[in-house]
C-alpha cells in the first residue's frame, strides 16, 4: 500500500534551518510528483512546492523561494525538504503528499498524505 | 489569510445534510475544473474525500458529493453521521503561483 513515512518533530531557534524527510513506498518513485504544504496551528494548509522525483525538478511558492529547497534521493526513495532562516512565523505542521496519476499525467489532487511533521521555532 | 473563502463552521443534526460553501476568484476555482475538498480530524492528515469538483475516490461514502457554480464550489455532506465531524478545506488549482491554493477550512459538528 502506499505510504509516506515522515521524520519526527523539530524544534529550532529563529534564524535556524530545519531539514524534513518522507520516505515513499508502495508504488513507483519516480512516477508521481510530490509536494509539501504545510499548516500553522489553527490554519488552512499553505502549499509550499513540489519536487519531481525523475530528475528533480522543482516548483516553489513565490512566498518561499529563496528559503526553501527540496530534493529527492531515488536510491532510498526519501524526499526532503529543508527551510532556512526560520522565524516564529514558520511553526507549523509540514506534510508531504502525493499528487496522483493517471496514464503518467499528473492529476491534480493530492491522494496520499504523509503523517506530519510539526516544526516549532522558538527562542 | 487563506486564498479561498469558507465558512468558520457548520453544524448539523445526525441524519440531516449541510453545505460548506468555498469561494475564490476567475483565477483558481472559476478558472478551472480542479476544485479537490479535503477532510481532517484532529492531529490527523488532510483526507482527500472529493477531486475535479465532483468526483470521489474509492472508497468515499456516497453521501460525499461537490459541485460549482461560478467562483463558488460546494461540499455537501448528507445523512450526516457523527464521524463527519472533522475540519473541511477546499482547495483549487491555479493559474498563478502558487499553483494550489487552498481554503481556511471549515469546522463541522454533529449535534
Amino acid at each position: 500500500q502506499v505510504q509516506l513515512v515522515q521524520s519526527g518533530a523539530e524544534v529550532k531557534k529563529p534564524g535556524a534551518s530545519v531539514k524534513v524527510s518522507c520516505k515513499a513506498s508502495g508504488y513507483t518513485f519516480t512516477k508521481y510528483l510530490i509536494h509539501w504544504v504545510r499548516q500553522a496551528p489553527g490554519q488552512g494548509p499553505e502549499w509550499m512546492g513540489v519536487i519531481h522525483p525523475n530528475g528533480g525538478s522543482t516548483l516553489y511558492a513565490q512566498k518561499f523561494q529563496g528559503r526553501v529547497t527540496m530534493a529527492r534521493d531515488t536510491s532510498t526513495s526519501i524526499i526532503y525538504m529543508e527551510l532556512n532562516s526560520l522565524r516564529s512565523e514558520d511553526t507549523a505542521v509540514y506534510y508531504c503528499a502525493r499528487e496522483g496519476a493517471e496514464r503518467a499525467v499528473p492529476n491534480k489532487r493530492f491522494d496520499y498524505w504523509g503523517q506530519g511533521t510539526l516544526v516549532t521555532v522558538s527562542s | 489569510q487563506s486564498a479561498l473563502t469558507q465558512p468558520a463552521s457548520v453544524s448539523g443534526s445526525p441524519g440531516q445534510s449541510i453545505a460548506i460553501s468555498c469561494t475564490g476568484t476567475s483565477s483558481d476555482v472559476g478558472g478551472y475544473d480542479y476544485v479537490s475538498w479535503y477532510q481532517q480530524h484532529p492531529g490527523k492528515a488532510p483526507k482527500l474525500m472529493i477531486y475535479d469538483v465532483n468526483k470521489r475516490p474509492s472508497g468515499v461514502s456516497d453521501r460525499f458529493s461537490g459541485s460549482k457554480s461560478g467562483n463558488t464550489a460546494s461540499l455537501t455532506i448528507s445523512g450526516l453521521q457523527a464521524e463527519d465531524e472533522a475540519d473541511y478545506y477546499c482547495s483549487s488549482y491555479t493559474s498563478n503561483n502558487p499553483p494550489w491554493v487552498f481554503g481556511g477550512g471549515t469546522k463541522l459538528t454533529v449535534l
